[in-house]
């Protein structure tokens, strides 16, 4: 069965810092993966997602992933955090092949310290 | 484009009461669209998956009798909470999938908070 682990529910980072947010996966197919934000009080918005093709994915505003499929990873990374990061950030895999159903980690809170 | 609205954002409803919430896709024909619970703090709980024209499938332990799901058209998909009591306070996100797309990636509304006092 299809699974999602992200480490670390929430993550604190210094304005300016390094971002990376964890996800690991499980599948048994090869996995189609994605990454969303969340603000309060609003619904989930894509940032990247990887289907087939390169394993290092661009995203919008400044995020990227790279797909490891050796670490059955996912992790999500933004070089210089800014305030207005600050959100909910939930990873999701493709529960089964040839579904639209996701499976969605437990999500990480990102806070950006001033 | 592929825009998800859900109507309405917030409702307050008093207990034994239904509910009616709509979730459209503005912009694009979506088969296949999903429900989804989300308590304070917590992860999205898939509740149902909303097929156009066939009845929905739902999640383990999702009551479907009160959970009603209709998708009656290919842009229009509705969740109404029958009987509403105060446990089922709750964000619900929709969320809907591009007819035809082979990326599986799945559009999200905004969500509606409902209030049962």
């Amino acid at each position: 069965a299809q699974s999602v682990t992200q480490l670390g529910s929430h993550v604190s980072v210094s304005e300016g810092a390094l971002v990376l947010l964890r996800c690991n996966y499980s599948s048994s197919v090869p996995p189609y993966l994605f990454w969303y934000v969340q603000y309060p009080n609003q619904g989930l918005q894509l940032l990247l997602k990887y289907t087939t093709g390169a394993t290092l994915v661009k995203g919008i505003n400044g995020f990227e992933a790279e797909f490891k499929k050796s670490e059955t990873s996912f992790h999500l990374t933004k070089p210089s955090a800014h305030m207005s990061d600050a959100a909910e950030y939930f990873c999701a895999v493709i529960g089964a092949s040839g579904t639209y159903k996701y499976i969605f980690g437990t999500g990480t809170r990102l806070k950006v310290l001033a | 484009g592929a825009v998800v609205s859900q109507h309405p954002s917030w409702v307050i409803c008093k207990s034994g009461t239904s509910v009616k919430i709509e979730c459209r896709s503005l912009d694009f024909q979506a088969t296949t669209m999903f429900w989804y619970r989300q308590f304070p703090k917590q992860s999205l709980m898939l509740m149902a998956t909303s097929n156009e024209g066939s009845k929905a499938t739902y999640e383990q332990g999702v009551e479907k009798d009160k959970f009603l799901i209709n998708h009656a058209s290919l842009t229009l998909s509705t969740l109404t909470v029958t009987s509403a009591h105060p446990e089922d306070s709750s964000f619900y996100i929709c969320s809907a999938t591009i007819t035809g797309s082979s990326t599986y990636e799945q559009y999200f509304g905004p969500g509606t908070r409902l209030t049962v006092t």
